[in-house]
């Protein structure tokens, strides 16, 4: 079956550093790749996605490339702010056929002033 | 500018109470999703249906049950809150080959 591994948390970090959430998947076919952002006392947002291999999706400075050699889709951003502090979560939605998402269990980040 | 109205926000509910929680979307989505989430950890889907008068449990066993009698509309029922039903309750809804798009969810307190 389908799942997302991702990088488990918390994550702290300082204003202006740059931030790595690792994501891997497991699934058959070439699946669509999401990061959804959380932010407190919210429900889930697209922050963006990827639906084959090699694209890159980016957004409010985030970026992630779907790999397909590596299984993964790991999300970066070159240098975060105290308001990117929220919960991320990977998912992946197969093309076929299957029409719920899998997530992963969500890392927490933390940025300090 | 959201698209998927949950309501309520917050509530909270003395034990054996009937509660719904409200789900509406104006997207015409035929796909929609009911998750429980304790804050900022795990998504567990309880309920989902794929159009009108098709529901289906998800992954996670739930005391709740759902309807899906109109399109935009997908409400989830608890006959008889107990506090182990504390948690927050998030809707989606699913376009074609797009992700979900989630409503702001309902914090329920059972007390």
């Amino acid at each position: 079956g389908n799942s997302v591994t991702q990088m488990e948390g918390p994550v702290t970090l300082s204003e202006e550093a740059f931030l790595t959430i690792n994501c891997t998947y497991t699934a058959t076919g070439y699946p669509s790749l999401f990061w959804y952002v959380q932010y407190p006392g919210e429900g889930l947002q697209l922050l963006l996605k990827a639906t084959k291999a090699d694209d890159k999706g980016s957004n409010k400075g985030f970026e992630a490339t779907y790999r397909k050699e590596t299984t993964s889709f790991h999300l970066e951003k070159g240098s975060v702010q105290v308001s990117d502090s929220a919960v991320y979560f990977c998912a992946l939605k197969q093309t076929t056929n299957d029409y719920k998402l899998s997530f992963g269990a969500g890392t927490t980040v933390t940025v300090r002033a | 500018e959201a698209d998927i109205y949950q309501t309520p926000r917050y509530l909270v509910i003395g034990t054996g109470k009937k509660i719904t929680l409200e789900c509406s979307q104006t997207m015409g989505h035929d796909k929609m999703y009911w998750y429980q989430q304790d804050p900022g950890m795990e998504l567990h889907l309880i309920h989902y249906s794929y159009g009108v008068n098709s529901t289906e449990k998800g992954d996670l066993s739930s005391e709740s049950t759902v309807s899906r009698i109109r399109t935009e509309h997908f409400p989830l029922t608890l006959e008889s809150a107990r506090p182990s039903h504390t948690s927050q309750y998030l809707c989606a809804s699913m376009a074609a080959n797009y992700g979900y798009t989630f409503g702001s969810g309902t914090r329920l307190t059972v007390v």
